[in-house]
């Protein structure tokens, strides 16, 4: 079974740029969901997707941005990068078709972003 | 709004000692809880989840209970080891329809276990 895989793991980009980030879901997983950890706090809620639309949104404006494929992989974007966006970006898979769901969610190694 | 807490923030301990981790949270209106582990500039590893219909769950050295009413979970560590140094962190997922699956997440506790 294929855990949740996440690239690049590490970006640096400047002011006023945007970035992409990707994940794959665990297999046999529809849902999936990022989060935003930045340095010495917990992860942070950005938004979920479950069969191709965002159906959950944290407190993040609207250039956050994404989308799930039918694959249910899944890609953040970030427009006009501030410095306060270098952090952590996790991504978490869960749900899935055919198995019990226990609502649990696993987590890929994560995406650092730095922004100058 | 869900706010979770994790005390202490940091804990050192020698090996071989037993601990306990706490985590509350000020919504009891969750449908699980989950630990999880953090090493540090890595992802989350899922330790131990439990739904709000149960009080305990138990893995290897680690047992992890609930009391949904008081707002409390707990994550006791046996025999700690070297290797279980990482920051431990609690999140709680709110009670919802399906494809709600959002966590929220305290801080975490920074574990130290000297040799």
């Amino acid at each position: 079974e294929t855990g949740v895989t996440q690239s690049p793991t590490h970006l640096i980009k400047t002011r006023g740029q945007q970035v992409t980030l990707r994940c794959s879901s665990q297999s046999g997983h529809n849902t999936v969901s990022w989060y935003q950890q930045a340095l010495g706090q917990g992860p942070q809620f950005i938004f979920q997707y479950y069969r191709e639309e965002e159906n959950g949104r944290g407190n993040f404006p609207p250039r956050f941005s994404g989308l799930q494929f039918p694959n249910y992989s899944s890609e953040l974007n970030v427009n006009a990068l501030e410095l306060d966006d270098s952090a952590l970006y996790l991504c978490a898979s869960s749900g899935g078709t055919g198995r019990p769901n226990t609502g649990e969610l696993f987590f890929g190694e994560g995406s650092r972003l730095t922004v100058l | 709004k869900q706010e979770v807490t994790q005390i202490p923030a940091a804990l050192s301990v020698p090996e071989g000692e037993n601990l306990v981790l706490n985590c509350s949270f000020t919504d009891s209106a969750i449908y699980n809880l989950q630990w999880f582990r953090q090493d540090p500039g890595k992802g989350l590893t899922s330790l131990l989840l439990i739904q709000s219909s149960q009080r305990e769950q138990t893995s290897g050295r680690l047992n992890a209970s609930l009391d949904k009413s008081s707002g409390r979970s707990t994550l006791y560590i046996a025999a700690s080891q070297p290797g279980d140094s990482a920051t431990y962190l609690c999140a709680v997922r709110r009670t919802g329809g399906a494809g709600s699956y959002q966590l929220t997440f305290g801080k975490g506790t920074k574990l130290s276990v000297i040799p």
